[in-house]
């Protein structure tokens, strides 16, 4: 299956750091990333939607500015948290899904637990 | 509104078989997935369904009944390392995939 690379895994700040999660398609060009946060026990929550070369489509009540996204080819999306704070602790999760229409399935990256001091 | 509805904890011996069910209310409907997801780690593929009827993969099988808005994951032979959690998720018109909360499914010697 395709390969979806997602650094770093684990991240440890100090509050109001900003921390850079990078998210990579490494064998397939990704149209269209996903950003996940998932609190323990619970389900993938999407953040944003993100299309190479255009603005990232943010869910209700996820604040742009503060997680801010670049897709800036087929095969990146950044995704940075601003300003970090203890509540921004979570595991953050990407996806990426393949460009060539037969090909529906969302690939996940490996995840970032986000732990904000 | 949009729902994935599937239960919370399920479990099962080692060896044996077991079925989690997954009900969907979509807009639009362009398939539904199962993905399995270890304790700590993010969700890997298990299936993909946009018509109805059983995709057997190994040990794995998905069952879609569109009319029904139901599929079923069908783990046979279980083994220990088939603990985990179990999500499914659909598909609507724009496709965008809507999540249900997972199964955990808890496997015993």
């Amino acid at each position: 299956g395709a390969v979806v690379s997602q650094h770093p895994s684990r991240v440890i700040c100090k509050s109001g750091t900003s921390v850079k999660i990078e998210c990579r398609s490494l064998d397939f060009q990704a149209t269209t990333m996903f950003w996940y946060r998932q609190f323990p026990k619970k389900s993938l929550m999407l953040m944003a939607t993100s299309n190479e070369g255009s603005k990232a489509t943010y869910e209700q009540g996820v604040e742009k500015d503060k997680f801010l996204i670049n897709h800036a080819s087929l095969t990146l999306s950044t995704l940075t948290v601003t300003s970090a704070h203890p509540e921004d602790s979570s595991f953050y999760i990407c996806s990426a899904r393949d460009r060539a229409l037969a090909k529906n399935i969302q690939y996940f990256g490996a995840g970032t637990r986000l732990s904000v001091l | 509104g949009q729902n994935i509805d599937q239960p919370t904890e399920m479990t099962a011996t080692e060896g044996a078989i077991v079925q989690i069910n997954c009900t969907y209310q979509t807009s639009g409907f362009n398939g539904l997935f199962w993905y399995q997801q270890h304790a700590g780690e993010a969700p890997t593929f298990l299936s993909y369904n946009v018509l109805d009827g059983l995709e057997e993969k190994g040990r794995f099988s998905s069952f879609l009944s569109r009319s029904k808005g139901y599929s079923y994951l069908l783990l046979k032979e279980l083994q220990m390392k088939d603990s985990a959690s179990y999500l499914c998720a659909g598909w609507d018109s724009n496709y965008q995939l809507i999540w249900g909360a997972g199964t955990k499914l808890i496997i015993k010697p």
